[in-house]
C-alpha cells in the first residue's frame, strides 16, 4: 500500500521561512515524480511544484505564485522529498499536499496523495 | 495556462440519481490529459479518472469520463451515500498543470 506522509507544517510570520517534508513507502520512489499541491482554507486545489525523478533529469517546475521563493528537492536514500518554502506571505496559508504522479495515459497525474500539512502564515 | 471553468458549482440529488458534471477548458487539452478527482470533507483528493475516460485502480464502473478538445464531463450514473462529495477536473497536458474551481456534489 502506498503511503505518503507529510510533516513540518505549523505557524510562521509573514517573511519567514518553513520547511516541509514527505516521506514515502511502498511505491519505486527513486522512479517518480513527485510535487505539491496546496489549498487554501475553502478553496480549491492549486498546483506548486513538481520534481522529476533523477533518471529523468531531477528537474525542477514551479508555479508562477511561488518560483523564486519555494524549492523542491529530494533525497532518494531516504524516500522523502521537500518543500523549502522563503519569503512566506499570508496568502501562502494553505494544506500542502505531497503527490507521487505515474503515467495517467502517457501524461504525468497526481496518482497518489498525502494527508497534507497545514501552513499559516500569519503575524 | 489553460483555464478549467467547471458547472454547475452545486449540484443537487438524491442517491440512486444520476450525476453529470462538466469541466471545460479555455483551450484544446493535449492528447486528453484530463483527469478527475473527488475530495470528501476534511480529507486529501483521490484520483478517480485520468486520460479523460480511464478509471484509476479501485474506482468502481458507477463512475465514468468522456470528452475531449474542450469538453469533458464526469458521469456518476447512481449516486451512492460516500459519493456525495466536491469534484475536481485537472489538466496535465500543458504546463503548468491547472485545476478547475470544483463541483459540489450535495444530498438534496
Amino acid at each position: 500500500e502506498v503511503q505518503l506522509v507529510e510533516s513540518g507544517g505549523g505557524l510562521v510570520k509573514p517573511g519567514g521561512s518553513l520547511r516541509v517534508s514527505c516521506a514515502d513507502s511502498g511505491i519505486t520512489f527513486t522512479d517518480t515524480w513527485m510535487s505539491w499541491v496546496r489549498q487554501a482554507p475553502g478553496k480549491g486545489l492549486e498546483w506548486v511544484g513538481r520534481i522529476k525523478s533523477k533518471i529523468d533529469g531531477g528537474t525542477t517546475d514551479y508555479a508562477a505564485p511561488v518560483k523564486g521563493r519555494f524549492t523542491i528537492s529530494r533525497d532518494d536514500s531516504k524516500n522523502t522529498v521537500y518543500l523549502q518554502m522563503n519569503s512566506l506571505k499570508t496568502e501562502d496559508t494553505a494544506v500542502y499536499y505531497c503527490t507521487a504522479e505515474r503515467s495517467c495515459g502517457g501524461g504525468s497525474c497526481a496518482y497518489y496523495w498525502g494527508q497534507g500539512t497545514l501552513v499559516t502564515v500569519s503575524s | 495556462e489553460i483555464v478549467l471553468t467547471q458547472s454547475p458549482g452545486t449540484l443537487s440529488l438524491s442517491p440512486g440519481e444520476r450525476a453529470t458534471l462538466s469541466c471545460r477548458a479555455s483551450q484544446s487539452v493535449s492528447g486528453t490529459y484530463l483527469a478527475w478527482y473527488q475530495q470528501k470533507p476534511g480529507q486529501a483528493p483521490s484520483l478517480l479518472i485520468y486520460g479523460a475516460s480511464s478509471r484509476a485502480t479501485g474506482i468502481p464502473d458507477r463512475f465514468s469520463g468522456s470528452g475531449s478538445d474542450t469538453d469533458f464531463s464526469l458521469t456518476i450514473s447512481r449516486l451512492e451515500p460516500e459519493d456525495f462529495a466536491v469534484y475536481y477536473c485537472q489538466q496535465y497536458g500543458s504546463s503548468p498543470t491547472t485545476f478547475g474551481q470544483g463541483t459540489k456534489v450535495e444530498i438534496k
